[in-house]
């Protein structure tokens, strides 16, 4: 079970700007551990989005943004295009018992 | 080019085993932590178990906690999976993952995938 709560859909026009939410708690976003984000397309393996909250790896479009507060994070798509259109996780660390690396439930973006 | 290879997998009884290997290249493997991390059909993600570049240091869910074991061979840049008693509910698609250099709670390169499915 996922520890780390997204939306399950999310919806936009081409070129319009969408967020995406990743609620945690006091034992993961909220204790401080960084909040990343991939991107899955169907039938392939995620793929490396946003790290350390709102960093970006070399390649991927400064239309994706990410921010942190408190015990939640965000994921922003700017000019929506449909490449976009995809399944969308965060992911953290978890500090609790059965803790260590949790996933957000995911959240399906489409571009109408 | 960074890449990692997974291999194993397939049709297994429920209670048996099997075994995962993911091969590593383009990289110094030995100095990166490495994860499992499954998807069952139509599912989100799950981290199954990770360990240490030295192999040192192992963790698993606990899901799967006294049946899964995590290994991997530096002299052959290799991980492994191995899953033991396996029950319907561990059918997913299994990748290996490292985690990133400087954010370490972070999976910056995937492997393919490779299906395990439990059923009799």
């Amino acid at each position: 079970q996922s520890v780390l709560t997204q939306p399950p859909s999310v919806s936009g026009a081409p070129g319009q700007r969408v967020t995406i939410s990743c609620t945690g708690s006091s034992s993961n976003i909220g204790a401080g551990y960084d909040v990343h984000w991939y991107k899955q397309l169907p039938g392939t393996a995620p793929k490396f989005l946003i790290y350390g909250n709102s960093n970006r790896p070399s390649g991927v479009p400064d239309r994706f943004s990410g921010s942190k507060s408190g015990t939640s994070a965000s994921l922003a798509i700017t000019g929506l295009q449909a490449e976009d259109e995809a399944e969308y996780y965060c992911q953290s660390y978890d500090s609790s018992l059965s803790g260590y690396y949790v996933f957000g439930t995911g959240t399906k973006v489409t571009v109408l | 080019e960074v890449q990692l290879l997974e291999s194993g997998g397939g049709l297994v009884q429920p209670g048996g085993s099997l075994r995962l290997s993911c091969a590593a290249s383009g990289f110094t493997f030995s100095s990166y932590a490495m994860s499992w991390v499954r998807q069952a059909p139509g599912k989100g993600l799950e981290w199954v178990s990770a360990m240490s570049g030295s192999g040192g240091s192992t963790y698993y869910a606990d899901s799967v906690k006294g049946r899964f074991t995590i290994s991997r061979d530096n002299s052959k840049n290799t991980l492994y999976l191995q899953m033991n008693s396996l029950r319907a509910e561990d059918t997913a698609i299994y990748y290996c993952a490292k985690t990133d250099y400087d954010y370490p709670t972070a999976f910056d390169i995937w492997g393919q995938g490779r299906m395990v499915t439990v059923s009799s």
